[in-house]
């Protein structure tokens, strides 16, 4: 049971660059997010998903695209690279209520230059 | 405005004794609250909760304490351990939120051995 999969773990972009990063979940869980971590910021939600085909934007959506084909898939994408989107990128998801916690993915670090 | 406030950024405690956690919140839509750990380099990881309808939840070594008319809540781990130094995040969403969870700034703590 691999829990929820980000890849990259690390990326370097340089500004104007667009790429996309990937959360993967194999628990079925119909709750999806993205936050994002700055220092002294705690974290803050990007995009989240209640399910396949629906998405809804959270406190820091500009910049971010999602999508929600399936259930076990939630990619970020980046439309064109800014350096305040230099950050530590969180993916999580949980089976459809907070009160059972959500699973979180191991990161992503993100450097714009 | 921040609605998840943890004013203290850092808290150090001797190995044994007890470590108390304080999160304040302003919304009074919140009906349900959270407590993650997060090391550095890892996800973090949902660590104990507590609904509007409790006041006090515990589990092990750690017990949340929440004060609804004070708008507070309280993480107690008793006794501390060195694996307990870790940044601890409160977060809290309320019914109809979608499970979106507002998260804290997190709180460093250290434990001495």
């Amino acid at each position: 049971n691999a829990g929820v999969t980000q890849t990259p773990k690390f990326q370097v972009l340089k500004t104007g660059q667009s790429m996309t990063l990937q959360c993967a979940q194999d628990m079925n869980h119909e709750y999806m997010s993205w936050y994002r971590q700055d220092p002294g910021m705690g974290l803050r939600l990007i995009h989240y998903s209640v399910g396949a085909g629906i998405t809804d934007q959270g406190e820091v959506p500009n910049g971010y695209n999602v999508s929600r084909s399936t259930t076990e898939d939630f990619p970020l994408r980046l439309l064109s690279a800014a350096p305040s989107q230099t950050s530590v990128y969180f993916c999580a998801s949980t089976p459809g209520t907070a009160a059972y916690g959500y699973t979180f993915g191991s990161g992503t670090r993100l450097t714009v230059v | 405005d921040q609605q998840v406030k943890q004013n203290s950024p850092s808290l150090s405690v001797q190995e044994g004794r007890i470590s108390i956690l304080n999160c304040d919140y302003t919304n009074s839509m919140f009906d349900y609250f959270l407590w993650y750990k997060k090391y550095p380099a890892e996800g973090p990881t949902f660590l104990i909760s507590i609904s509007s309808i409790k006041d006090k939840n515990e589990d092990g070594r750690f017990t949340v304490f929440l004060n609804k008319s004070a708008k507070h809540l309280s993480l107690h781990i008793v006794p501390s351990q060195p694996g307990d130094s870790a940044v601890y995040f409160c977060a809290a969403t309320y019914t109809g939120a979608n499970s979106k969870l507002t998260f804290g700034k997190g709180i460093t703590l250290s434990v001495r051995p």
